[in-house]
């Protein structure tokens, strides 16, 4: 069973400060899909990166796929309190339609 | 619409007690997903049906049933359940097939607690 580690677990920051979040994995990819969960909702997809080296923005959030397909980063730059969640990488793996969470990374943003 | 809803939002109930959650969807999505989520965890998969029908059971434990009577409804039936049941059930769909790409829509879920 593939397995997806985030990393870091825990990120408290300051608004506009920037960060960076990793997941990781023994296996390759065969997509990649960021979702971000706020608190009291389900997670919603905010990306799905395929192609290996594949850089992907989306306002103020920036997604890398490792060019071996065994990693991936989410940038966000000038974090906003609106950013505050539990952000989680998955990958379709194993039998048909089964999505594999990462071990999440929960992001708190002070004002 | 692209929207899940799930009811009811908030529920309590004693290990004695039957209950059902419900979740629906009218994307005409033909894969249906129940996972269960601990506070600050990632969710994890319980069960998939695809076209109303039961196709990945991750060894849950038979308290929880699963039952989908079309392509828009989703229940889980839930009947003696123990305190560490106590979870955010979060129901969600998606289209059926190989791709590595189909997103899934997720309800806001229902946080249960048990007694």
């Amino acid at each position: 069973t593939q397995l997806l580690e985030q990393s870091p677990q825990f990120l408290s920051i300051q608004e506009g400060e920037n960060l960076t979040v990793y997941c990781n994995s023994s296996s390759v990819f065969s997509s990649l899909q960021w979702y971000r969960q706020e608190p009291g909702e389900g997670p919603v997809l905010l990306v799905t990166v395929v192609t290996g080296g594949e850089v992907k923005k989306l306002k103020r959030l920036t997604f890398q796929f490792g060019d071996a397909r065994k990693d991936s980063s989410l940038h966000i730059t000038a974090a906003q309190t609106g950013d505050t969640g539990l952000y989680l990488c998955a990958s379709y793996g194993g039998a048909t339609n089964k999505l594999i969470f990462g071990t999440g990374t929960l992001l708190a943003v002070q004002p | 619409d692209t929207e899940v809803t799930q009811t009811p939002k908030h529920l309590v109930m004693g290990m004695t007690n039957k209950k059902s959650l419900k979740c629906e969807q009218h994307m005409g999505h033909r894969a249906m997903y129940w996972y269960k989520q601990k506070a600050k965890k990632p969710p994890e998969l319980m069960f998939v049906y695809s076209y109303e029908k039961l196709s990945i059971n991750e060894s849950v434990p038979s308290r929880f049933s699963p039952e989908c009577p079309n392509s828009s409804l989703l229940n889980l039936h839930l009947h003696a359940l123990q305190p560490e049941d106590s979870a955010l059930y979060l129901c969600a769909s998606s289209s059926w097939g190989d791709s590595p790409s189909y997103e899934q829509y997720f309800g806001p879920g229902t946080r249960l607690t048990v007694t």
